[in-house]
């Protein structure tokens, strides 16, 4: 079984650029997550989607972060303008459905805002 | 707002050592308690605990929940190196939203 794919595995930008980040879950997987890990903190999450549809982005910070699963299957994660505290590794995460608890993680994108 | 904290931040150990790892937590509805692995870059899952008092057990690893007391503690016996990662302790709550610690690191020297 494929794994959690996620591209590109590693981004450095200048603040205030755009960047954005690519994720396609385990085939049949119903629910995606997206996470921020700054160095030293656990995962925090940013945006759970369940098929296309959003679940919770209470975390999300919308002013310069955006994501969609337009069709139900893979995800991007844009931020619009960068900021020095986003550099972090963003990983993507699936499950098979709400109710099955364990998650899958992709191997994740290092971006470092310079 | 869920919490889940983690103790020790950070632990070295020798091979052969026998550790346990902490996890508090405060959670409105809680659904699960799990525990991840994390080396290199992605979590790889490890337990996933809902009833208290019920040891889950795979290989040397080992893991308990106290719902009434909110915790819950994950054992590992027998460390090898290869046990050298960050292990994160999660908490769901019934919308299926997971809340993680910032993780145990833990280091075992040959």
């Amino acid at each position: 079984e494929a794994g959690v794919a996620q591209s590109p595995r590693y981004k450095i930008i200048e603040k205030r650029q755009s960047v954005a980040f690519w994720c396609n879950p385990i085939s049949g997987h119903a629910t995606l997550y997206w996470y921020q890990q700054i160095l030293g903190q656990g995962p925090k999450l940013l945006i759970q989607f369940q098929n296309n549809g959003v679940v919770d982005d209470s975390q999300l910070p919308k002013d310069r972060f955006s994501a969609e699963r337009l069709k139900g299957v893979d995800s991007t994660l844009k931020i619009q303008p960068a900021k020095l505290e986003d550099s972090a590794v963003y990983l993507c995460a699936s499950s098979l459905a709400p109710s099955k608890h364990e998650q899958y993680f992709g191997p994740g994108t290092r971006l470092t805002v310079t | 707002e869920d919490k889940v904290v983690q103790s020790p931040l950070s632990l070295v150990v020798h091979e052969g050592d026998t550790v346990t790892l902490n996890c508090s937590y405060e959670v409105t509805n809680f659904r699960s308690l799990l525990w991840y692995k994390q080396e290199k870059k992605a979590p790889t899952f490890l337990f996933m605990l809902t009833s208290s008092g019920i040891e889950k057990k795979s290989g040397r690893l080992s893991s308990i929940l106290d719902k009434k007391e909110l915790f819950s503690i994950l054992n590992i016996t027998a460390t090898q190196t290869g046990d050298s990662a960050i292990y994160l302790c999660a908490v769901e709550n019934n919308a299926g939203k997971s809340t993680f610690g910032d993780g145990t690191t833990l280091t075992v020297k040959p």
